[in-house]
């Protein structure tokens, strides 16, 4: 599976922007970037996903480079609900028989969100 | 509509002894992972079932893992017999049938295992 590379920790004001960046180098032309988000005590819970355009949901948005080598989540709006370890993860996307169906987690951003 | 649930939330059992967590997925879902996180480690894939047979068990630990999906609908994994290593957070998750990197997964809030 290909690698993405993420700070370990980032901190932010509540109601201020957040961008939180990935580096993946490695990414294949099949490759989609997802991102999810694990809050305190519960499961991980899908946040986006993009594989060459930029992309936006009621959650966040997701800028991805051109050469496809980076990506940025972007949190318009920070709330205190925001704080949580955050990952950017690579899904291959021929589908079934190949690794694209499961999730590969790093160690993500702790997304610290100060009142 | 109801999410992932998994039960149960937790347990405490003793090294050697079995322990069998179970998952239901969100009505609908012809896919079903397992996924676990022991101490201090990442969350790491353990196996995928598309409905009742599994698709990928690459990441099963070894044979004292047993995961079923009987009738395509909730499924259970067993551990047996425990030891000390196995201790951490089982989450369980499911999504739709359709194309594997395109499907978000719904993960459930995960069965806590402690074994002493």
């Amino acid at each position: 599976d290909a690698k993405t590379t993420q700070p370990n920790s980032m901190e932010s004001n509540e109601e201020e922007p957040v961008h939180l960046p990935c580096n993946h180098s490695t990414i294949s032309g099949t490759d989609y970037i997802h991102w999810y988000r694990q809050l305190p005590s519960q499961g991980p819970e899908y946040v986006i996903h993009g594989l060459t355009s930029n992309v936006n949901n009621r959650m966040a948005s997701l800028a991805i480079a051109e050469d496809r080598k980076s990506s940025t989540l972007i949190l318009h709006r920070a709330t205190l609900r925001d704080a949580a370890v955050y990952y950017c993860i690579l899904r291959d996307g021929r589908g079934y028989g190949t690794s694209g169906s499961r999730l590969t987690f790093g160690e993500g951003t702790q997304l610290t969100v100060n009142p | 509509e109801a999410g992932v649930t998994q039960f149960p939330s937790h347990s405490v059992i003793e090294k050697g002894q079995t322990v069998t967590l179970r998952c239901d997925p969100i009505s609908g879902h012809d896919n079903l992972y397992w996924y676990r996180r022991v101490m201090g480690k990442e969350i790491k894939f353990l196996l995928h079932f598309v409905k009742e047979s599994k698709q990928d068990e690459s990441g099963m630990p070894n044979n004292r893992f047993l995961a079923e999906r009987t009738g395509g609908t909730y499924s259970t994994l067993k551990v047996q017999p425990a030891e000390l290593e196995d201790s951490g957070v089982y989450f369980c998750a499911s999504s739709l049938t359709r194309g594997g990197a395109y499907n978000e997964q719904f993960f459930g809030p995960g069965t806590r295992l402690t074994v002493l």
